[in-house]
């Protein structure tokens, strides 16, 4: 059964600092996504990372996969108010279903 | 990208009463899916509506409780039946993308309240 755990739940920084979000899952799949959710609104996507080795960046945001550790990270860089939201990486199983971390609720203070 | 619209954005209904939600796409899909999450929580998968067959459910989650249709390939309803407070929650629809389908875009989701 795939599993996805990602880490920290929960990471409060200020401003201007640089951090990193950890998805780790338990079995092998071809497709890695980041989502960002906003309090009351609904999931928007940021990334699909579909080999490894891949890297993609948007913003201040960067996403990377390496599918032999079965790890994907979210690096936040220099981070501002705005990004303050909660990241959820999810990952694709046999069945092409998504199969869901819980969430990492990340505040940026200013 | 999909453009995937839900209707009612939110609700407050009594328990015992029934919501039915839809999802509008504004392409063909084959398949949507419908997510409940619940609050502070994460995503869990209700069921995958195919067009033309019957909903796939998932562990947990059974058609008398949540009856889904798919008339056709941009349309979908989920209807919550016999609501309990516990059934407050956001529903999401939500369709693969893209030239390989390998993106999911949601729709705005339905904050349901039930008192």
């Amino acid at each position: 059964e795939l599993k996805v755990e990602q880490n920290p739940l929960f990471l409060s920084m200020q401003e201007g600092k640089n951090y990193t979000i950890y998805c780790n899952y338990s079995t092998t799949s071809d497709r890695l996504y980041w989502y960002r959710q906003d309090p009351g609104k609904s999931l928007e996507s940021l990334f699909v990372l579909l080999s490894n080795g891949a890297v993609k960046q948007e913003g201040r945001l960067m996403a990377s996969l390496d599918t032999k550790a079965r790890l994907s990270t979210l690096h936040i860089t220099a981070a501002v108010h705005d990004l303050s939201a909660t990241y959820f990486c999810a990952v694709i199983d046999s069945n092409y279903q998504l199969i869901w971390g819980a969430g990492t609720k990340l505040i940026i203070k200013p | 990208s999909a453009v995937i619209s839900q209707k009612p954005s939110r609700d407050i209904c009594q328990r015992g009463t029934s919501l039915t939600i839809q999802c509008q796409v504004d392409s063909q899909v084959t398949m949507m899916f419908w997510y409940r999450q619940q609050p502070g929580q994460s995503l869990t998968l209700i069921a995958t509506a195919n067009q033309g067959s019957e909903a796939t459910y998932e562990s947990g989650f059974v058609i008398d409780k949540f009856p889904i249709s798919r008339p056709n390939l941009t349309f979908s309803t989920l209807t919550v039946s016999n609501m309990s407070p516990e059934d407050s929650s956001i529903y999401l629809c939500s369709v693969p993308s893209g030239q390989r389908q390998e993106t999911q875009y949601f729709g705005p989701g339905t904050r349901l309240l039930v008192l």
